[in-house]
Formats: C-alpha cells, structure tokens, sequence
C-alpha cells in the first residue's frame, strides 16, 4: 500500500525568507502523481503544485517550487518570499496514475512572522 | 464559473443518528470523491463516483455509503452515528477518472457528534 509521510508537524518562516517543508512517500509504482496542498483555516484545500513521476524536471509555480528525488521517494515543496498569506496547513498527497483517490500526508502547519 | 459546493456548512448530530452530506461539483466534471478528514490529521478516501457508479472505496465501514445523481451532484450517508465520526468531510470533483486532471475540492462540511 501507498503511504506519504510528512515529518514536520510544524515549521515556522520569517516573511520573504525560504522554507522547505519535507515529505516522503513509498510506492511500488512506476507511474503516478505526487501533489502539495494549501489548506488555511478558512478550510478550503488549494492546489499548490503538481508534479508527474515521470518528468525529471522539478515542477515551478511563481514562488513555489519542488525537489523530487525519485529514487529516494521524496518531494519537498519550496516557498520563496514567503508571505503571510502562505500561513496555512500543507499536505502532501500521491496520486496512482490509473486510480483516483488521493493518499495524504499527516500535514505540516507553516506559520510565517512578520 | 461556481467551484465545488457542499451543505450544510456545519451540522451537529446525536450518536445513533443518521447524516447526510451533499456535494454540486464544478460544471462538467463527472467523478465526485469523498474524504474524511479528523481534526489535526490529513484527509482519507471514503469513495470515489464516476458516471453515478462507484469507482472506490476507501477502509470506512458499511455505516458509510453515497450515490451519485444523473446532474453529477453526490450524497454521502452515515448512519449510526458514532463519536469518532466527528470530522470534515471534503468533496472533491474531477473531469475524468484516472488520469491527470486534478480534483477541485469544496470547503467541506463540519460534522460534530455529540
């Protein structure tokens, strides 16, 4: 069975620095799809970025970004100049090429101080 | 266009009883799928739709069904209510099933067992 796992609970950013939030996944796929996900308080899970298994480039959002290591299983997310409105819940989820259902991470909450 | 819509907002329930959830998912889109997610915890896969059939179901016992309408709208169901259902329950939808379209989710409905 697939899994995902984020390791940090919590992180914490100053405004317009770095963060990297960190997942792992294990998988005996070939093929699939791996995903970050903005949920702030409002609830509303966002879209942050998408990232097939088998393209080697990284995927790039404007400020978001992702390292995907393949044969280490792991796919942590980047947020340059962070903003206060990047405070939020940050899941990271794995999509089956042929299956539907997503399989999420525990979450890693990101505050960002002013 | 309308993105995904759920109701009720937030709905609070005896243990015993019986809930129902509904989802609109965004115009054009077929497939509807539900999730269960607990306070502090990441979402899980309840069920899948796809053209009004089931597609997948996730590790949720029988207390626990939908269906899906020829407008694509979904109900979900849970009778029996215990106290551990107490959660958000997101709704997803997608264009096609099993391919690369991402899911779109709803703000959810706030479930508390009481």
């Amino acid at each position: 069975a697939q899994t995902v796992t984020q390791s940090q609970p919590e992180m914490s950013v100053q405004e317009a620095e770095t963060v990297t939030l960190s997942c792992t996944y294990d998988t005996s796929e070939s093929d699939y799809y791996l995903f970050w996900y903005k949920q702030p308080p409002s609830r509303q899970m966002i879209l942050v970025i998408r990232q097939e298994a088998y393209k080697q480039q990284n995927a790039t959002e404007n400020r978001f970004s992702v390292n995907f290591q393949k044969a280490a299983k792991s796919f942590s997310l980047k947020i340059s100049d962070s903003q206060l409105g990047d405070a939020a819940m940050y899941f990271c989820a794995y999509r089956r090429n042929q299956g539907g259902k997503l399989i999420f991470g525990q979450g890693t909450e990101l505050s960002v101080k002013p | 266009d309308a993105g995904v819509t759920q109701s009720p907002t937030h709905l609070i329930k005896t243990r015993g009883q019986h809930v129902t959830l509904r989802c609109s998912p965004i115009s054009g889109h077929k497939s509807v799928s539900w999730y269960q997610q607990v306070l502090g915890q990441g979402p899980q896969f309840i069920f899948q739709y796809y053209e009004k059939e089931e597609r997948g179901r996730g590790n949720f016992p029988d207390r626990f069904s939908a269906r899906q309408f020829p407008n694509y709208s979904s109900e979900l169901n849970v009778n029996a209510l215990l106290l551990g259902d107490s959660a958000l329950y997101l709704c997803a939808s997608s264009l096609l099933r099993g391919d690369s379209y991402e899911q779109y989710f709803g703000p959810g409905t706030r479930l508390t067992v009481t």
